[in-house]
């Protein structure tokens, strides 16, 4: 059952714009983690908010969490033609990650 | 560098026959998670693992079934492989306990015939 739902599906940026993904989901969580893959390959841990943080920063990235509407936005500042990639976001609820559907970044150059 | 390791990126095998994915992590974890991942349909998870000798069912089990004999080592066996379970399959580990994200091997491309 996919518990996070990433919004827009696919978003197209400028090489230097800010990209922003959005994730609902629908149950009580332990934490929130993004997670990025590369075409064809596994996917990569970005980044994991607690539940009972709102906001946190990583590099370029910045997630912020809101339980009162069950949500949380990832934000790529900066944006580089490397980071053109898919993005979920992961449910951390009783005992396993469930993942959205994606969100598909590009960046063109 | 830590590291999940699939045995084969891409594969392709015959309807009816068994078919074993083998998936490898060398960070101590105690959990083992394995994934497929489909257009429009994103990860599914098929089984996990919390110990040695220890299997759950995820959301799709139907046909598939999983082996964990050393703590390492994660394996998924297509019974009988059947034209639907072509797919990417993702192995992925964790530490024990709620606050760590996976760490995922880079799949391997499933193709039956």
């Amino acid at each position: 059952s996919q518990q996070g739902e990433e919004d827009p599906q696919a978003l197209s940026i400028q090489e230097g714009e800010n990209a922003t993904m959005n994730c609902s989901y629908k149950t009580s969580i332990n934490n929130l983690q993004w997670y990025r893959q590369n075409s064809g390959r596994g996917l990569v841990h970005l980044i994991l908010i607690r539940s009972n943080e709102r906001e946190k920063h990583s590099g370029r990235l910045r997630v912020t969490l809101d339980t009162s509407k069950k949500s949380s936005s990832l934000l790529i500042t900066a944006s580089r033609a490397a980071d053109t990639a898919s993005y979920f976001c992961a449910t951390n609820g009783m005992r396993q990650l469930t993942f959205g559907s994606g969100t598909q970044l590009t960046v063109l150059p | 560098d830590v590291k999940v390791t699939q045995s084969s990126r891409y594969l392709v095998k015959r309807t009816g026959e068994k078919v074993f994915l083998e998936c490898v992590q060398d960070m101590d974890h105690e959990n083992m998670f394995w994934y497929r991942q489909d257009p429009g349909l994103g990860l599914r998870l098929i089984y996990f693992s919390y110990d040695v000798k220890m299997k759950e069912k995820g959301d799709i089990p139907e046909g598939y079934s999983v082996s964990r004999e050393k703590k390492e080592r994660f394996s998924l066996i297509l019974e009988s492989a059947s034209t639907n379970q072509t797919s990417m399959y993702l192995c992925a580990s964790s530490p024990q306990g709620p606050i760590y994200g996976y760490t995922f091997g880079s799949g391997t491309r499933l193709t039956v015939v």
